[in-house]
């Protein structure tokens, strides 16, 4: 079955640091890559994804993330993290052959500290 | 205008009653999704309608019965209430071959006591 990890539970950082949160995913195939971020109190929204293409993409606020196919991961990334990223981040994964099975990861927590 | 909307934001119950929660879409999608978010945040997929039609049943009790009276609407009605029905269902939906691509409503918090 497939599966999405997420290794860091809850990152706590400071403004202008820099960020990555791991995503691993366990999917032989063709597989469709996405974070979405869910602010406080809000609905999740999508901040990136990956079809096919060039594996850097790069999505709202600055963020980015990286398609590593032989690692089988997924890795969100931003230069300078603000306040305002303060957040869940959920990884996805959806398999080419699958209509609409979304697998999420637990989420990654990451706390800004002003 | 609100994309996905789902109504009542909160839901607050007993155990063994019946509630109904409902999504509306005004995105023209023609795939609308049921999750829950359990209490340490994680998202499973419950059900999954396309044109009116249930694609995806994954594992959840009878006791769930989603009703899609057209492509913009996917109701989750629940009977029976338990304790462990306490989450946040969220609805979304996401354009034909796009399934991916998930617009998410604003969550209705279910709170069975």
């Amino acid at each position: 079955a497939q599966s999405v990890s997420q290794h860091n539970h809850h990152v706590i950082l400071s403004e202008a640091a820099s960020l990555e949160l791991g995503c691993n995913y366990s999917y032989g195939g063709t597989v469709n890559l996405f974070w979405y971020v869910q602010y406080p109190g809000q609905h999740l929204q999508l901040l990136l994804k990956y079809f096919s293409g060039d594996p850097l993409v790069k999505g709202m606020k600055g963020f980015e993330a990286e398609f590593i196919k032989s690692k089988f991961s997924f890795n969100l990334r931003k230069p300078s993290v603000q306040w305002s990223d303060t957040a869940e981040y959920f990884c996805a994964v959806r398999s080419g052959g699958s209509q609409g099975n979304l697998i999420f990861g637990k989420g990654t927590k990451l706390s800004v500290k002003p | 205008d609100t994309a996905v909307s789902q109504t009542p934001k909160y839901l607050v119950t007993q155990m063994g009653n019946d509630k109904s929660i409902k999504c509306e879409q005004n995105l023209g999608h023609d795939t609308m999704y049921w999750y829950k978010q359990d209490s340490k945040k994680f998202l499973k997929i419950m059900f999954s309608y396309n044109n009116k039609e249930l694609i995806i049943n994954e594992t959840v009790p009878n006791r769930f019965s989603p009703k899609s009276p057209d492509k913009a609407h996917l109701n989750l009605h629940i009977n029976s209430l338990e304790l462990g029905d306490s989450a946040v269902y969220f609805c979304a939906s996401s354009p034909q071959g796009y399934w991916g691509e998930q617009y998410f409503g604003p969550g209705t918090r279910l709170t069975v006591t």
